[in-house]
């Protein structure tokens, strides 16, 4: 099993729709959870971090359920510009600062 | 602020030549991370740096790379004698204590032909 497993996707959706992405993880001690986001040919930038009671930031919203080891990422009234591979990011803190990055969803909006 | 910086943006070269990428990390952060990504494997953890050491290198795929911090600011990533399937674009990232988020430079795009 990955430490960190996403659906590859992709996801079409029509602008305006609601789109959730899951992610689990395999390590139950982990720590740190984080959402990017990847355009094509640039580099991860992150997009929120991941609270234990759950963050909003706009149209985003990040939850946590660490009982099942997962965490979601929900994208409300979506926009042509979030077209975009959104990775799931874990800290496990083992003693170090390694951070293991998901394969990444493929979002695609269209008009 | 300054982001993190890489360079250079693009390397193409010939098989067996040595490459050389540099990173310069966000000024205060104490961690160093290398990266590799690949249409086929995706996002690929080199090796990591606290504090100037080494950390963690088990993702380094063989002898022929290397990776030296040398101060806070500075660090590389050697390949040496390239090959074709080294062929990637490599990022570098930074972040500071603790759970702090990594920070991503804008990459280098390496052809090895």
């Amino acid at each position: 099993r990955k430490e960190v497993e996403q659906d590859p996707g992709p996801f079409n959706v029509p602008e305006g729709a609601t789109v959730a992405f899951n992610c689990t993880y395999s390590n139950s001690a982990s720590q740190s959870f984080f959402w990017y986001r990847q355009d094509c040919r640039k580099e991860p930038k992150l997009l929120m971090s991941v609270y234990s009671s759950g963050n909003e930031d706009g149209r985003f919203t990040a939850q946590l359920n660490r009982a099942s080891q997962y965490i979601s990422l929900l994208i409300r009234d979506s926009k042509l510009s979030d077209s975009a591979t959104y990775l799931c990011v874990v800290t496990p803190y083992t003693g170090g600062f390694k951070t293991i990055f998901g394969a990444g969803t493929r979002l695609f909006v269209k008009a | 602020d300054a982001g993190v910086i890489q360079s250079p943006r693009h390397e193409v070269t010939e098989m067996g030549q040595e490459v050389t990428l540099r990173c310069k990390p966000i000024s205060g952060h104490n961690s160093l991370f290398w990266y590799r990504q690949t249409m086929m494997r995706g996002l690929e953890l080199l090796i990591y740096f606290n504090n100037n050491v080494p950390i963690d290198d088990s993702g380094m795929p063989e002898d022929r790379f290397s990776a030296k911090m040398p101060n806070a600011s500075f660090s590389t990533l050697k390949i040496q004698p390239s090959e074709p399937r080294d062929s990637a674009v490599y990022f570098c990232a930074s972040s500071g204590q603790g759970d702090q988020p990594q920070h991503f430079g804008d990459g280098t795009r390496l052809s090895i032909l």
